[in-house]
């Protein structure tokens, strides 16, 4: 089975710009989680959806971020405009809702470098 | 969710076991413990995971204590594929549900 499949893997852009990163989770997940990672802090969940419904964006940075899944097998990040701090690793990890203790199951991640 | 802490770096030799520990003592009762690890330049990956009783599956076991203020991921014989960092992460509805929040974990050094 084909794991969590994210697109692009690299992203090299200028400040001001649109920044959008997908996301293909594994067939039959009905949870995705999206993370970011920097050295200062770390692994962040920034928002997750359950059934293709956003339930948790408490972590969402700012109003420049925004989530979206329109179906079950594709989800996207987007940022606009983009700045040179949004510079991270972002991950997106699915998993099957399956009583307290699921596993998630993460891609490879977007690196993403704002100029 | 309650609060994990682990030591920032271990280092072992290969071939040998290897016992990374976290201390949870705000755990509750139905707090499950989660362990994944970070390889270099991947997104993290599930290791294994435990309610009460000790736990062992292909890749590692997990023992914790009867008191379940702490717990010990125990890989039996490291190789240098087994140099990550690792995270010890308790989850109050359960990961697959509600996402999980990932520490700063053990940065583990194998040495040859």
């Amino acid at each position: 089975d084909a794991g969590v499949i994210q697109s692009p893997r690299h992203e090299v852009t200028e400040m001001g710009q649109e920044v959008t990163l997908r996301c293909k989770p594994i067939s039959g997940h009905n949870s995705l989680f999206w993370y970011r990672q920097t050295m200062m802090r770390g692994l962040e969940l920034l928002i997750y959806f359950n059934n293709n419904v956003p339930i948790d964006d408490s972590g969402m940075p700012e109003d420049r971020f925004s989530a979206k899944m329109p179906n079950a097998s594709f989800s996207t990040l987007k940022i606009q405009p983009s700045e040179p701090r949004d510079s991270a690793v972002y991950f997106c990890a699915s998993s099957f809702r399956q009583g307290r203790a699921g596993e998630l199951f993460f891609g490879e991640g977007s690196r993403l470098t704002v100029l | 969710d309650a609060k994990t802490t682990q030591p920032n770096s271990m280092e072992s030799n290969e071939e040998e076991p290897v016992h990374l520990p976290c201390n949870h003592s705000t755990i509750s009762g139905t707090d499950y413990i989660h362990w994944y690890r970070q390889l270099p330049s991947q997104g993290p990956e599930y290791v294994i995971h435990g309610l009460t009783s000790n736990v062992n599956n292909r890749m590692a076991s997990l023992a914790i204590a009867e008191d379940r203020k702490s717990s010990t991921l125990i890989l039996h014989r490291a190789t240098l594929r087994d140099a990550a960092v690792y995270y010890c992460i308790l989850s109050r509805a359960g990961g697959g549900a509600d996402g999980l929040t990932f520490g700063k974990g053990t940065h583990l050094i194998i040495q040859p």
